[in-house]
């Protein structure tokens, strides 16, 4: 069965660093994508980042930057430069290739502090 | 815009009680998702419709049943609601124009079964 796992219930990071947000997965299909969203207070659902199972590069999107380990099946988010609206929870997500069923794991919240 | 709409934010429900939870999309996608959020437990795939009177259960879909009957709306529904089915509810919807193509989310309701 496919499975996303978010190991860091919870970050602290302060403003201006860097901070790294874990995410494993476990699936058998080769072709798969991966997503990142993150989840202010306010409730809603924010798309960040995608990395294809083919894609070579890393995926990258301003600040976000997704180090995609292809063999360890991780797809780590790393934000670079926090600020204080960074402060979220995030949640890492997998998209299966043949009915398109996207699963969550259980999230990290990151707290920027200044 | 895009958006995915759902008919309530807050909701109260008896024990007994049938519920339905609708959800409504304006993007013409082809895949629709229910999702439940708890503290802890991340966001947990209830179903999810790849297509027009097509189904498939996700990883908690017992107690809950589904209906597509237009493309653009997806309906949740509690056959006989219970206290532990107190949740956020998340809808979102997908389109298949690619691989690297995001779900969008709607506002989600919170469910109190009393």
């Amino acid at each position: 069965a496919q499975k996303i796992t978010q190991t860091q219930p919870g970050m602290f990071v302060q403003e201006k660093e860097a901070v790294t947000l874990d995410c494993t997965y476990d699936t058998s299909d080769q072709s798969y994508g991966l997503f990142w969203y993150k989840q202010p207070s306010s409730g809603e659902m924010i798309f960040l980042i995608y990395q294809g199972s083919y894609d070579e590069q890393n995926a990258t999107e301003g600040r976000y930057s997704l180090n995609f380990q292809k063999a360890r099946k991780s797809a780590n988010l790393v934000i670079s430069a926090s600020q204080l609206g960074d402060s979220a929870m995030y949640f890492c997500a997998m998209r299966e290739a043949y009915f398109g069923k996207l699963i969550f794991g259980t999230g990290t919240r990151l707290q920027v502090f200044p | 815009d895009v958006k995915v709409t759902q008919s309530s934010r807050y909701l109260v429900k008896r024990t007994g009680e049938k519920v339905f939870l609708e959800c409504v999309q304006d993007m013409d996608h082809e895949n629709m998702f229910w999702y439940r959020q708890d503290p802890g437990l991340g966001l947990r795939l209830i179903y999810f419709s790849y297509d027009v009177k097509m189904k498939e259960k996700g990883d908690i879909p017992e107690g809950y049943s589904v209906s597509r009957e237009k493309k653009e709306r997806f309906s949740l529904i509690l056959e006989s609601a219970s206290t532990n089915q107190t949740s956020m509810y998340l809808c979102a919807s997908r389109g298949d124009r690619g691989p690297n193509t995001e779900a969008f989310f709607g506002q989600g309701t919170r469910l109190t079964v009393v």
